[in-house]
């Protein structure tokens, strides 16, 4: 069974602050790594994708990837209230395989 | 240009009644995928089309539900059938073919409630 794990939270950070989420997954195959945000009623939205091991940065995101301990996490710089949203982490065997979802973590960023 | 369009956005039925989802994806985008989050649970996969054809169909719970995409545009599921358990959020998404790297683009999805 192919899983991706996501602590629920809420995660909460004071405005400003570093907010960092956190993913494992089990299918040492996988190759492609994402992070959607997403807000109540609204579809899934990517903000950040992966294949590769080590930091990729965007903006106020970076994305880190460790596939020897099978581990993803995306960091939020100067979080911002707009930030607070369910953030759900999916990974792919690569190409147009399906997505396998965490439950993903809500974030909330108190002004 | 315009993202996965899916509606209805919320439909409520009863019990053995029939339901029918559609997804619009990108122009241009010959994958299309199905999934669906019930209450508590992550989203999970249902089904993917390449233009009209099923891909991969492993995560289609019974045989109660049908999906179509005649023409490879559209696509519809339906429930037939609908029992309580059916009842969460059904996902569409598309994304472009090719390339060993490749992004699906997801639309707000269609909540369904059955009672």
């Amino acid at each position: 069974q192919k899983e991706v794990e996501q602590n629920s939270g809420p995660l909460s950070v004071p405005e400003g602050a570093i907010a960092s989420l956190n993913c494992t997954y089990s299918d040492r195959g996988s190759q492609s790594f994402f992070w959607y945000r997403q807000y109540s009623g609204k579809s899934p939205e990517l903000i950040m994708f992966i294949y590769s091991n080590g930091d990729k940065e965007d903006g106020r995101f970076t994305a880190q990837l460790n596939k020897a301990s099978q581990y993803v996490s995306l960091l939020i710089r100067d979080s911002q209230p707009s930030d607070s949203a369910t953030y759900l982490c999916a990974v792919n065997l690569g190409g147009n395989t399906p997505l396998v979802f965490g439950k993903g973590t809500r974030l909330s960023v108190i002004a | 240009e315009a993202g996965v369009t899916q509606f209805p956005s919320h439909s409520v039925i009863e019990k053995g009644q029939t339901v029918t989802l559609r997804c619009d994806p990108i122009s241009g985008h010959d994958n299309l995928y199905w999934y669906r989050r019930v209450m508590g649970k992550e989203i999970k996969f249902l089904l993917h089309f390449v233009k009209e054809s099923k891909q991969d169909e492993s995560g289609m719970p019974n045989n109660r539900f049908l999906a179509e995409r005649t023409g490879g545009t559209y696509s519809t599921l339906k429930v037939q059938p609908a029992e309580l358990e059916d009842s969460g959020v059904y996902f569409c998404a598309s994304s472009q073919q090719g390339g060993p790297f490749t992004i699906q683009y997801f639309g707000a999805g269609t909540r369904l409630s059955v009672l």
